[in-house]
C-alpha cells in the first residue's frame, strides 16, 4: 500500500507571493492533518479536513488556508508568504473514524521563504 | 496551552544499551498518546501508542509508560541500535470536538546512537 505522498518536496519562493502544497493519503484514508515544523516551534498542527470539510483548525493566521477534494486528496495554500513561514509542511492522513486511529506522515515540504 | 519546540534535548548511548526517552505531556483531558520516530530529511513515524486506561504497552523492542497523575510519558527502547538515531516525539491526542485529530506534539529528543 503506497504511503502518504506530498508534492513538491521543495519550494523556494519570495515574501509576498503565494504557495499551494498537494498531500495524498493513502488510499482508504479520508482524514488528511497538516502541519508545520520550525526549529523554533517544533511541530504544530494547522488544520485537518475529512470528507471535505474542516474539521479542526489550530491557532494560525488566515493566510493559511486548506481544501480536500473527493478523492481525499488535500491542498493547503499560504497567501502573502512572510519570512516566517519557512518551514517543513507535514500533511498525516488517517482513517478519520475515531481519534485514535494512527495518523501516518508524508515526507513533508520543504519551504524557504526568501 | 499548547506545547511549542524549544531547544532540542539529547540523549547519547552506546549501541546494545537500553535508551529511555521522557515526555511531559500538557492536557490533562488527552486520553491518546503516540511516540514518533523522525529520522533526518523524513516525516515522523509511528512506533506505539497507550490509551490512558493503560500504564504500559510494548511493542517490539519498545516499551511505552505512561503516569498520568504527573502527566508523564516515557519510551524506552532495549538493545539501542544505530538505526534508532532519530528525533523522537511525544504526541497528544485530546479529542478536540469528537474524532478530530489535532495532535499536540512534544518537544522532540534528538537520541545518538554510538557504535
Amino acid at each position: 500500500k503506497a504511503g502518504v505522498t506530498q508534492t513538491p518536496r521543495y519550494l523556494i519562493k519570495t515574501r509576498g507571493q503565494q504557495v499551494t502544497l498537494s498531500c495524498s493519503p493513502i488510499s482508504g484514508h479520508r482524514s488528511v492533518s497538516w502541519y508545520q515544523q520550525t526549529p523554533g516551534q517544533g511541530l504544530q498542527f494547522l488544520f485537518e479536513y475529512f470528507s471535505e470539510t474542516q474539521r479542526n483548525k489550530g491557532n494560525f493566521p488566515g493566510r493559511f488556508s486548506g481544501r480536500q477534494f473527493s478523492n481525499s486528496r488535500s491542498e493547503m495554500n499560504v497567501s502573502t508568504l512572510e519570512l516566517g513561514d519557512s518551514a517543513l509542511y507535514l500533511c498525516a492522513s488517517s482513517s478519520g473514524t475515531v481519534y485514535t486511529d494512527t495518523q501516518y506522515f508524508g515526507p513533508g515540504t520543504r519551504l524557504t521563504v526568501l | 496551552g499548547e506545547s511549542v519546540g524549544l531547544h532540542l534535548p539529547t540523549l547519547s548511548v552506546q549501541e546494545g544499551d537500553n535508551s529511555i526517552i521522557n515526555c511531559a505531556y500538557s492536557n490533562s483531558a488527552s486520553d491518546y498518546f503516540i511516540w514518533y520516530k523522525q529520522e533526518s530529511g523524513k516525516g515522523p513515524q509511528f512506533i506505539i501508542d497507550i490509551r490512558s486506561n493503560m500504564d504500559k504497552r510494548q511493542g517490539q523492542r519498545v516499551t511505552v509508560l505512561l503516569n498520568k497523575t504527573v502527566k508523564h510519558l516515557s519510551l524506552q527502547i532495549a538493545a539501542t541500535q544505530p538505526g534508532d538515531s532519530a528525533v523522537y516525539f511525544c504526541a497528544e491526542n485530546g479529542k478536540y470536538g469528537g474524532a478530530t485529530n489535532k495532535l499536540i506534539f512534544g518537544t522532540g529528543t534528538l537520541l545518538a546512537v554510538q557504535p
